[in-house]
């Protein structure tokens, strides 16, 4: 059964305490693994896409990067601004291909 | 450029009542998902619509049904409402190069 286990399940960080948000996934086959940003009551927002494993991706403090069975969200210096609950979904070939499959997500809060 | 705008944003329903959930995609999206949300965690796939058909369903009950229109745009039906179909449901759409976009949801709460 296609998985996606996300840790921690929260992180509590001060300002500019820089960490990494963990995703692992047990598919049968990745098409893509995407990472969105989630805003409590909130839709999820898009921010990154990586399609292969070595692949890098980086957008202001946070950088997304991908391995045959893991991805990471590093933060690096985070702001208050960035306290968010951040989510992982793969989408795949075979059973479940054609929607995503979320973690749980990651909660994160920084501190002033 | 509107991204997906769903209404209403929220609502709150009685035990064993019927609800519409209305979706409209992102402009030149011509595919729309569903996705139900529970409080803490991460949204769960409902179903698919391509083409006005109902492309692939995630493990939901058929009290959840859909519908898409020429123009792209979706509905989300319930039928009989539990206290546990209350969450944030989430419409999606995307193009063809797979990338999807999320509306900002529709909180449901079953009283």
């Amino acid at each position: 059964e296609d998985q996606v286990t996300q840790s921690p399940e929260a992180l509590r960080l001060q300002e500019g305490e820089s960490s990494s948000l963990n995703c692992s996934y047990t598919v049968s086959g990745l098409r893509g693994l995407f990472w969105y940003r989630q805003d409590p009551g909130k839709g999820p927002e898009f921010l990154f896409t990586l399609y292969s494993a070595g692949e890098e991706k980086e957008k202001e403090r946070l950088k997304a990067t991908l391995t045959k069975k893991e991805s990471f969200l590093h933060i690096t210096a985070p702001k208050p601004e960035d306290s968010a609950t951040y989510l992982c979904a793969s989408y795949n070939y075979g059973g479940s291909q054609g929607n995503l499959i979320f973690g749980k997500g990651t909660k994160l809060s920084v501190k002033p | 450029d509107a991204g997906v705008t769903q209404s209403p944003t929220h609502l709150i329903k009685t035990r064993g009542q019927q609800v519409t959930l209305r979706c409209s995609p992102k402009s030149g999206h011509d595919t729309v998902s569903w996705y139900q949300q529970a409080l803490g965690q991460g949204p769960q796939f409902i179903f698919q619509y391509y083409e006005e058909e109902e492309r692939q369903r995630g493990n939901f009950p058929d009290r959840f049904s859909g519908h898409q229109f020429p123009n792209y745009s979706s509905e989300l039906n319930v039928n009989a409402l539990l206290l546990g179909d209350s969450a944030l449901y989430l419409c999606a759409s995307r193009s063809m190069n797979y990338g999807y976009t999320f509306g900002s949801g529709t909180r449901l709460t079953v009283v």
